[in-house]
């Protein structure tokens, strides 16, 4: 059975930084590209980053470029997210994702990211 | 970015019903859109994928159809289990972009 279990989140200042963590299990992390995908309150979802499965190719939507940075640890099995200089707009549940030829085929349960002071 | 709208934003229906939810995407993906599943409290689930094809293990009364910019979720005969929030991803090109959600409840 896949699983997706995103650890890190919790209340944090703006302007400071911030690392998610994502354990899989259940299927073969070095063979799947992965990817972030956000909700904020009251908000539809958004795509945030995704990784090639060797880590070889990362791509980032606009308004975190710069700011955020999507890793893999494919001995471990765990994709990373780390946030620098956070916004109040990046306050969201945060899901990890598998990502292959058929999109995003399996979801985390969420991790809540607050930003605020 | 390709701009996805779905409706409806919310749908009431019976046991039995067939319901049908849209997506439109602002220009043409082919057929690379794929609809979920999130219940109350748990991780969403991929119904369909590639606008057509069933996920393994998803029940037969749920179907897709569409290609370009237009593509309908059908589920044939409404189930109690089946109350859920649903939404569409299109995974045609970068950003992927999604649907806001349809919350279908029971009548």
């Amino acid at each position: 059975e896949v699983q997706l279990v995103e650890s890190g989140g919790g209340l944090v200042q703006p302007g400071r930084s911030m690392k998610l963590s994502c354990a899989a299990s259940g299927f073969t992390f070095s063979n799947y590209g992965m990817a972030w995908v956000r909700q904020a309150p009251t908000k539809g979802l958004e795509w945030v980053a995704t990784i090639s499965y060797d880590g070889s190719s990362t791509y980032y939507r606009d308004s975190v470029k710069g700011r955020f940075t999507i890793s893999r640890d494919n001995a471990k099995s765990t994709l990373y997210l780390q946030m620098n200089s956070l916004r109040s707009e990046d306050t969201a549940t945060y899901y990890c994702t598998r990502y292959g030829h058929r999109g995003i085929d399996y979801w985390g349960q969420g991790v809540m990211v607050t930003v605020s002071s | 970015d390709i701009q996805m709208t779905q409706s409806p934003s919310f749908l009431s229906a019976s046991v039995g019903d067939r319901v049908t939810i849209n997506c439109k995407a602002s220009q043409n993906i082919n057929r690379y859109l794929n609809w979920y599943q999130q219940k109350l409290g748990e991780a969403p689930k991929l119904l369909i994928y590639n606008a057509n094809s069933l996920q393994t293990g998803i029940p037969s009364r749920f179907s897709g159809s569409g290609s370009g910019t237009d593509f309908t979720l059908t589920i044939s005969s409404l189930q109690p289990e089946d109350v859920a929030t649903y939404f569409c991803l299109q995974h045609n090109s970068w950003p992927n972009t999604f649907g806001a959600g349809t919350k279908l409840e029971l009548k």
